[in-house]
């Protein structure tokens, strides 16, 4: 079974400007989750959704973050104007359903803002 | 927001010896669950304890939780090389309404010697 994918898996920008990362769950995963994790600390939610529909983003910096799941599967999240603290793992995690389920994480895309 | 704190921040030993880290949180939880992240890697779910259970084994691991303490712990035993890693306590909390809303604490570093 393939694992949750990310991409790009790297990213080096200037601040000011944007960036999107891509998230593919695994198949049949009606939820998917957006996860900050700044160096040396746990994973922050950002959003999550149920199918194509946001259940929590109540964490996201809407100013500078936005997030689509466009027809339930493949998702992004797209930070614009990015700023130094924006450095930081971004994790995409899925899960069969949202509750007390096991959620699988994807590798991280890694963003340094210089 | 951070929820849970383990306790220790990093923890060394031998391969051969047990390994305990423990978690405190804060609010009233549906269940909790231990991750494992590997230095770059995306995270591993290793185990989920329901509110109303004491105590979880899954191989070498073996997890407690006492809700009126708001505690957790976790064991792993006859500890290997491959087991150095960053642990991490996240809870479902009841007020998400069991969504599957994890917050994630601040993360054991484990670091096992040949």
């Amino acid at each position: 079974e393939a694992g949750v994918a990310q991409s790009p898996r790297y990213k080096i920008i200037e601040k000011r400007q944007s960036v999107a990362f891509w998230c593919n769950p695994i198949s049949g995963h009606a939820t998917l989750y957006w996860y900050q994790q700044i160096l040396g600390q746990g994973p922050k939610l950002l959003i999550q959704f149920q199918n194509n529909g946001v259940v929590d983003d109540s964490q996201l910096p809407k100013d500078r973050f936005s997030a689509e799941r466009l027809k339930g599967v493949d998702s992004t999240l797209k930070i614009q104007p990015a700023k130094l603290e924006d450095s930081a793992v971004y994790l995409c995690a899925s899960s069969y359903t949202g509750t007390a389920n096991t959620i699988y994480f994807g590798e991280g895309s890694w963003l340094t803002v210089v | 927001s951070q929820q849970g704190e383990e306790d220790p921040q990093a923890l060394s030993i031998q391969e051969g010896e047990n390994a305990t880290m423990n978690c405190s949180y804060k609010t009233s939880i549906n269940n909790l669950q231990w991750y494992r992240q590997n230095s770059g890697r995306g995270l591993v779910h290793l185990i989920l304890i329901r509110s109303n259970e004491r105590e979880k084994h899954s191989g070498r691991l073996r997890v407690t939780l006492d809700t009126s303490k708001k505690s957790s712990s976790l064991l792993i035993t006859a500890s290997r090389a491959a087991d150095t890693a960053s642990y991490f306590c996240a809870t479902d909390d009841i007020l998400t309404g069991g969504g599957n809303k994890l917050t994630f604490g601040t993360g054991t570093q484990l670091k096992v010697e040949l």
